[in-house]
């Protein structure tokens, strides 16, 4: 069965500086990729995803990821956090040919100011 | 409205109580979803819908649980007898459906809490 790991379920970083958030799938067919963040007591909102195509993903609020098959991740970084990044980030996977959305355990960041 | 749109936001119900949850997807959305946020067990699939085709139900962690869609739009999920265990977020999804690449948007969720 597809599965998405995420490495870290805490992650800070202080204001301005790099953030990364680990994401690794297991497929033998390289599968549909997502981030989704989570701000406190709100749904879930899709901040970029990889179909097919170019291999490094812009999202939105300055996010991006880049999506490596020989290494099945799908790392999601940002040059310089800001304190509205705080949130719980979530990757997720749709097998291809599938219709089904698989979560990983979310990694909630902490901007230190 | 534009998003998908979930009811009711909270709800507070009696051990061994039946509660419905609405949903409303995003006009045109022939895929819809249901999923259960509680801490500990992350974001679990519970139900998916994809127009007129059978409904894919594994993720339903047991037959307390029954959902519904009805003329490929609003769905409601049903809680039968519920749990303590059963205190969750319940999220809501759709999207255009017929490509695994499209977006699926979700709503703001029902705060379930049982006592």
């Amino acid at each position: 069965a597809q599965s998405v790991t995420q490495l870290g379920s805490h992650v800070s970083v202080s204001e301005g500086a790099l953030v990364l958030l680990r994401c690794n799938y297991s497929s033998s067919v390289p599968p549909y990729l997502f981030w989704y963040v989570q701000y406190p007591n709100q749904g879930l909102q899709l901040l970029l995803k990889y179909t097919t195509g170019a291999t490094l993903v812009k999202g939105i609020n300055g996010f991006e990821a880049e999506f490596k098959k020989s290494e099945t991740s799908f790392h999601l970084t940002k040059p310089s956090a800001h304190m509205s990044d705080a949130a719980e980030y979530f990757c997720a996977v749709i097998p291809f040919g599938n219709e089904k959305l698989t979560f990983g355990t979310g990694t909630r960041l902490t901007i230190i100011p | 409205g534009a998003g998908v749109s979930q009811s009711p936001s909270n709800k507070v119900t009696e051990k061994g109580k039946d509660v419905e949850l609405r949903c409303d997807p995003i006009s045109g959305h022939t895929a819809l979803y249901w999923y259960r946020q509680s801490l500990g067990q992350g974001l679990e699939f519970l139900i998916y819908f994809q127009g007129n085709s059978a409904p894919d139900k594994s993720g339903l962690p047991s037959d307390r649980f029954s959902a519904e869609r009805t003329g490929g739009s609003v769905s409601t999920l049903t809680i039968q007898r519920t749990q303590q265990e059963d205190s969750a977020v319940y999220l809501c999804a759709s999207s255009l459906g017929g490509s695994s690449g499209n977006t699926i948007y979700f709503g703001e969720g029902s705060w379930l809490t049982v006592v």
